[in-house]
């Protein structure tokens, strides 16, 4: 079964403090990856989309890798903000999926002023 | 990246009745998809919505009870039809972008079944 994990399920830090979010999936031979962000109600805002060819991708303060042979993605945030207290969710094309993603139940990250 | 409107935005619905989601895109895409998010919990894919042809349904999700139109390359709906409490969710509707296969997420509706 195609799964996608994500640790720590909350997370609180001081604002400033760079912090990494985890993602783990089952099935090495994944399509992408990507990272999204929810605040409270609302929709999902992409991040970063990794391509299974590529190791990391950057956005700002935002750095996001993959490891397939481990089946694994971590999403760094350097120097964080109070307006980064959101829900990260990690999402998951598998193969013969037909593009549709699977997703983690995501990290709660709250930040502190 | 695709701008994608959703309407309602949020409702409160009475147990029994029936409530039609909308998803507009502001270009032509050739994949959507309807996501629903109980309470608390991640998102999970209801159905791939194609255009020309009824829409695939994931496991768990059938097609009278979610009943789905994708009239031409920029619009879908999604009902949900004779709902009940455990029915109130988040809906999601997503298209992929033309570049990279990447996703996006239109803002949801907030769906209440009283």
């Amino acid at each position: 079964k195609q799964e996608v994990t994500q640790i720590p399920a909350a997370l609180s830090v001081p604002e400033g403090e760079n912090l990494v979010l985890n993602c783990s999936f089952t099935d090495s031979a994944i399509y992408n990856l990507q990272w999204f962000r929810q605040d409270p109600g609302k929709g999902l805002t992409s991040l970063l989309l990794i391509q299974s060819s590529q190791r990391e991708q950057t956005s700002g303060r935002l750095n996001a890798s993959l490891d397939k042979s481990s089946g694994r993605s971590t999403l760094y945030i350097a120097a964080s903000q109070p307006g980064d207290s959101a829900t990260y969710l990690c999402a998951v094309e598998f193969p013969g999926g037909s593009e549709k993603l699977v997703f983690g139940k995501g990290t709660k990250l709250t930040v502190n002023p | 990246s695709a701008v994608i409107s959703q309407k309602p935005s949020r409702d409160i619905c009475q147990r029994g009745t029936s409530l039609t989601i909308q998803c507009q895109v502001d270009s032509q895409v050739t994949m959507m998809f309807w996501y629903r998010q109980q309470p608390g919990q991640s998102l999970t894919l209801i159905a791939t919505a194609n255009q020309g042809s009824e829409a695939t349904y994931e496991s768990g999700f059938v097609i009278d009870k979610f009943p789905i139109s994708r009239p031409n390359l920029t619009f879908s709906t999604l009902t949900v039809s004779n709902m009940s409490p455990e029915d109130s969710s988040i809906y999601l509707c997503s298209v992929v972008g033309r570049r990279n296969n990447e996703q996006f997420f239109g803002p949801g509706t907030r769906l209440t079944v009283l």
